[in-house]
């Protein structure tokens, strides 16, 4: 499977505290990207870096790609409770479409 | 601008029963997915459409799955005869033919089927 894996599966930490979530995946990569997922809502994307970037910033968000480890990290500093979330991330392969991981859930306790 | 639209938002149907979906895209999206996400996984696609036209059906199940997108618009999914393990969240999702790398996501439809 070329879908990539989430490490941690789930995540509790006190607003205010960072929050740290991983992804490993299998092939070479065009880009890859990060999405999160409120309870019984859609997926909403955050965040996209490419094959040739090592480290991206949006706001409070930080994702670092390691292509030679087949990994990425997702960073979310100063978390709310508005962060409690399910987050993804997901791979391009082909140039056409990406595969999900299995996602990290994220609770962020007021 | 409006969002991609899915109805129904949640099915509750009964095993071997047939269930269809609906999704409109955003206006200007070419084309079209569709995604099945069971609980606990992530979304995995299951057809990509480019205008009227099937991109990708390699994770189709065609023996009881199908879906259709007649005029490149609007988007139908169906499945029949439904199996307990087709319980899961069917996302659409749009993009602009060169930005597949950008895909607004509906709300998704809750499927159970006992």
């Amino acid at each position: 499977s070329q879908q990539g894996e989430e490490d941690p599966q789930a995540l509790s930490i006190q607003e205010g505290e960072n929050a740290t979530m991983n992804c490993s995946y299998k092939t070479s990569i065009n880009n890859l990207q990060w999405y999160r997922q409120n309870s019984g809502r859609g997926l909403v994307h955050l965040i996209l870096i490419r094959s040739n970037e090592r480290e991206k910033h949006s706001g409070r968000l930080r994702v670092t790609l390691d292509t030679s480890k087949k990994s990425s990290s997702l960073l979310i500093t100063a978390s709310r409770a508005a962060d409690t979330a399910s987050y993804f991330c997901a791979t391009d392969v082909t140039g056409n479409q990406f595969y999900f991981g299995t996602g990290t859930s994220l609770t962020v306790i007021p | 601008e409006a969002g991609v639209a899915q109805s129904p938002r949640y099915k509750i149907i009964e095993k071997r029963q047939s269930v269809a979906f609906w999704c409109n895209p955003i206006s200007g999206h070419a084309t079209l997915y569709w995604y099945q996400q069971i609980l606990g996984q992530g979304p995995k696609l299951l057809i990509q459409f480019q205008n009227n036209g099937v991109v990708d059906d390699s994770q189709l199940p065609k023996d009881r799955f199908s879906a259709e997108r007649l005029k490149g618009v609007d988007s139908t999914l169906k499945i029949q005869p439904a199996k307990l393990e087709d319980s899961a969240v069917y996302l659409c999702a749009s993009s602009y033919r060169d930005r597949v790398n950008e895909q607004f996501f509906g709300p998704g439809t809750r499927l159970t089927v006992l």
